[in-house]
């Protein structure tokens, strides 16, 4: 069964640290890694994503490193701001006919000013 | 341009009823999903259809069922409803099955009494 684990589950960040989440997935069968960011009372809105054959992906404060063989990939927002308080969820699409997506089960992130 | 529109946002119901939500997708997209998120916890794939054919199907009982119209809206009803089906749900909509970046609605917050 394909599964997508997150850590950690909650993170609290000083302005201006950089925030790291964790994302492990257990089967190969997944061929894209969004990240998406979550606020309250809103739905998931895509963040970045990466494809496997990519080992890291930036777009502004924004950062994917991605491992194949360890089956890990992570993100890094550098310079949190607090404006980046929200849940964010890693995912991996699967490969079937249905191209569904995978979800980790969220980090609640909360930058203080 | 509209982005994905999902209705009603809100919605009590009492166990046994049945209850049908409803998806717009944005224009031009052909291809919708739908999510159920328990609180504290990530999206679950329920349905993909696209082109009115349904393309996956999650593990939820046979209680759930979706369709697509010709203008690529959807519909997903739940029958007999339980107290564990109190979530949100989510629709995404995509270009096409297999294209990248689903885009989601801000969902509709289901809760059964």
């Amino acid at each position: 069964q394909q599964q997508v684990k997150q850590s950690p589950q909650s993170l609290i960040v000083q302005k201006g640290g950089i925030s790291i989440i964790n994302c492990a997935y257990e089967n190969t069968a997944f061929d894209y890694f969004p990240w998406y960011q979550q606020f309250p009372g809103k739905g998931p809105a895509l963040l970045i994503a990466i494809r496997p054959d990519v080992s890291e992906k930036k777009e502004g404060r924004f950062t994917i490193s991605f491992n194949k063989s360890a089956k890990q990939f992570s993100l890094h927002i550098m310079d949190s701001q607090p404006g980046d308080s929200a849940t964010y969820f890693c995912a991996g699409r699967g490969m079937d006919s249905s191209y569904k997506l995978i979800f980790g089960s969220g980090t609640r992130l909360l930058v203080r000013p | 341009d509209a982005g994905v529109t999902q209705s009603p946002t809100h919605l009590i119901k009492t166990r046994g009823q049945h209850v049908t939500l409803r998806c717009s997708p944005i224009s031009g997209h052909k291809s919708v999903s739908w999510y159920q998120q328990v609180l504290g916890q990530g999206p679950q794939f329920i349905f993909q259809y696209y082109e009115k054919e349904e393309r996956g199907r999650g593990n939820f009982p046979d209680r759930f069922s979706a369709r697509q119209f010709p203008n690529y809206s959807s519909e997903l009803n739940v029958n007999a409803l339980l107290l564990g089906d109190s979530a949100l749900y989510l629709c995404a909509s995509s270009l096409y099955v297999g294209s990248y970046g689903y885009t989601f609605g801000s969902g509709t917050r289901l809760t059964v009494v």
